[in-house]
Formats: structure tokens, sequence, C-alpha cells
């Protein structure tokens, strides 16, 4: 069982709507990620913080608006959203996300969006 | 792209068969990373090979890794119903950015 948690696990939202995705988790990692997985395509990383700050964003559109409120929490905050944004969103985290880290990344079961 | 490829894109076993797939990739690595994705599910981390590593084994699974050839496989052997699922190679550039590969979608068949 993954100790990374996410709600919802489905989302059904209109174009116009503003939603949030979240995510949880309680080992102590001080690294925590977004990741976007269209159907049948390998995850795609989106952003990366490490010790509550961004760290990397992939050149995300800024309808994906992320927040990190403490080390155990990840939002996602979404808004105006396009059908093609559909996907299954997955947080994720590890020990650190410092160069040579190589640390173990966990996953959650992942957030289904469906945008109409 | 720095996405990996792996191949076959689909392996279908039947139960107590080994089944091997092939990650290939472009760029130097700090390590490579093996998940399983159940169909509509999460990412199951499996195992984590580093770039001054070879092989590696848990259980079942058996990894190698050649950096010479930028390539890594993935054995599982006695395979089981129940080891159904895409698996995907992850390599990590040094800032524990994964970059997956394409996958693998191995059915196993009872």
């Amino acid at each position: 069982d993954t100790e990374v948690t996410q709600t919802p696990k489905h989302l059904v939202m209109g174009m116009t709507n503003k939603k949030s995705l979240k995510c949880e988790q309680h080992m102590g990692h001080r690294a925590m990620y977004w990741y976007k997985q269209k159907a049948k395509k390998p995850p795609e990383l989106m952003f990366v913080y490490s010790y509550e700050k961004l760290s990397i964003n992939e050149s995300v559109p800024s309808r994906f608006s992320p927040e990190c409120p403490n080390s155990s929490l990840l939002n996602l905050h979404l808004h105006a959203l396009q059908p093609e944004d559909s996907a299954l969103y997955l947080c994720a985290s590890s020990q650190s996300s410092e160069w040579g880290a190589g640390n173990t990344i966990y996953f959650g079961e992942g957030s289904w969006l469906t945008v109409v | 792209s720095q996405q990996g490829e792996e191949d076959p894109q689909a392996l279908s076993i039947q139960e107590g068969e080994n089944a091997t797939m092939n990650c290939s990739y472009k760029t130097s690595i700090n390590n490579l990373q093996w998940y399983r994705q159940n169909s509509g599910r999460g990412l199951v981390h499996l195992i984590l090979i580093r770039s001054n590593e070879r092989e590696k084994h848990s259980g079942r699974l058996r990894v190698t890794l050649d950096t010479s050839k930028k390539s890594s496989s993935l054995l599982i052997t006695a395979s089981r119903a129940a080891d159904t699922a895409s698996y995907f190679c992850a390599t990590d550039l040094g800032f524990q950015k994964l970059v997956f590969g394409t996958g693998t979608r191995l059915l196993v068949s009872p």
C-alpha cells in the first residue's frame, strides 16, 4: 500500500470551474512531485518541491498552480482547464531532491481528472 | 526528447515463464528505477540501480545496467498472473527528475 495519499480519486470539472487536487505523505520526505499521465503514455513531470519551495516547473501552463503548505502536503489548484488536460495526476515524494541523492520516489494512486 | 524507449511494447507469456523487458535511454544518469503500474492505478517502485552498479536482485526481480550502452533490463522469473501490469523504467538525471520510458505491457496468462 502506498504511503502517499491523494484526494479525490476522481474529479469531473467544467472548463470554468476552480478545483484542487490534494496530496499528503507522512514519511518525513522533503521533496514532493506532481506528474501527469495520459492514457497509455508514461508519466510526465510537472512540478518539484524541495523543502517546501518550488524547485522545478516543467513549463506547465499557469492554469495549473501548485502549492506546498507544509512538508507533508502538496496541492494542485486547477482553473480554466481544457478537455485535453483530462488525465491521471500523480503525486510522489522522496527523502530529498538534491543532486545525486538517488532516493526512491514513492507515488500515490493518482487522481483521475476529467474536464468537460 | 529525453524519454527512454522500452521494448517490447507488449509481452504475453504463460505463468511460470520468465519475462524480460529492456530499456534504453539517451543521457548520463544518476540512477535508474523500475516501476510497475496496474491498470488505472498508481506506480509501485520495484527496484533502484545506481549508475555504478551493474546488477541488482530483489526477490524474483533481476535488473542489469550497462551505462556504456545506456541500457537496462528487468527480468521477472517464474511469472504469476498477478504480475500482469505495465512496467516502466525511469532515469534519474541527478535532481530526482525522473524521465520515464515508454513502458512494456506484460500479460501473464494462467
